[in-house]
């Protein structure tokens, strides 16, 4: 069956430019998951969301931040005013749900270049 | 706090060598969930192995074995006879039943490079 998907895979923006990243989930996955993979800094978890709602928003570096899932399915993380410190992978995963025995599998990710 | 820690960086070894990739973690929970995963070159995490906190039995799949020891909180792994297609970064990773804690904290990867 299809996987995580994301889109774009690549982009390139000029400081202070907003750019909305997309994901869709594999179908009937209940949670959606974001990380950020920068050079040297490891897989560093931003949020997730249960259907709709994101209990857990923790991750999130700064206001700038925003992500957004709809109907269940495909989310969106926005970044506003984009910084060249914001270079890195977005990568999305989900999971069938969000319990501790629920595996996490991920889309390709979004290489994110801001100039 | 929860930590994954894999000190090793990157590791280089010449094909068919066995290799093992170490990983130490920090919980205070008594339940959690270890994982593996490998990203090759294409950038895809790829899922290797789930093992929750409550079975110790090494886990051996094909050339992949895994050690879980949690008297030293470690959950290594080992390819045996390692191949060039193994090159790729290898993480560990870590899952606590308290849904307070990041869902998934990872260790920073461990690059492997088999050379022909």
């Amino acid at each position: 069956g299809a996987g995580v998907s994301q889109s774009p895979s690549n982009k390139v923006t000029e400081k202070g430019k907003d750019v909305e990243l997309r994901c869709d989930p594999i179908s009937g996955h209940t949670a959606l998951y974001w990380y950020r993979q920068s050079l040297g800094q490891g897989l560093e978890f931003l949020i997730y969301f249960q259907g709709n709602s994101a209990p857990d928003k923790s991750g999130l570096p700064s206001d700038r931040f925003s992500a957004e899932r709809t109907g269940g399915s495909v989310s969106t993380l926005t970044i506003q005013r984009t910084q060249q410190e914001d270079s890195a992978v977005y990568l999305c995963a989900s999971s069938l749900g969000a319990g501790l025995t629920d595996t996490q599998y991920f889309g390709p990710g979004t290489r994110l270049t801001v100039l | 706090a929860q930590k994954v820690t894999q000190a090793q960086t990157e590791i280089s070894v010449v094909e068919k060598e066995d290799v093992t990739l170490d990983c130490v973690y920090e919980t205070r929970d008594t339940t959690y969930y270890l994982f593996w995963y490998k990203q090759p070159p294409s950038g895809e995490l790829v899922f290797l192995i789930r093992r929750n906190s409550f079975d110790e039995q090494n886990e051996i799949s094909g050339r992949y074995s895994w050690n879980f020891q949690k008297s030293t909180s470690s959950f290594n792994f080992t390819i045996t006879a390692s191949q060039v297609v193994d090159s790729a970064v290898y993480f560990c990773a870590l899952s606590e039943l308290d849904p307070r804690n990041t869902p998934l904290v990872f260790g920073k990867g461990t690059r492997l490079s088999v050379i022909a």
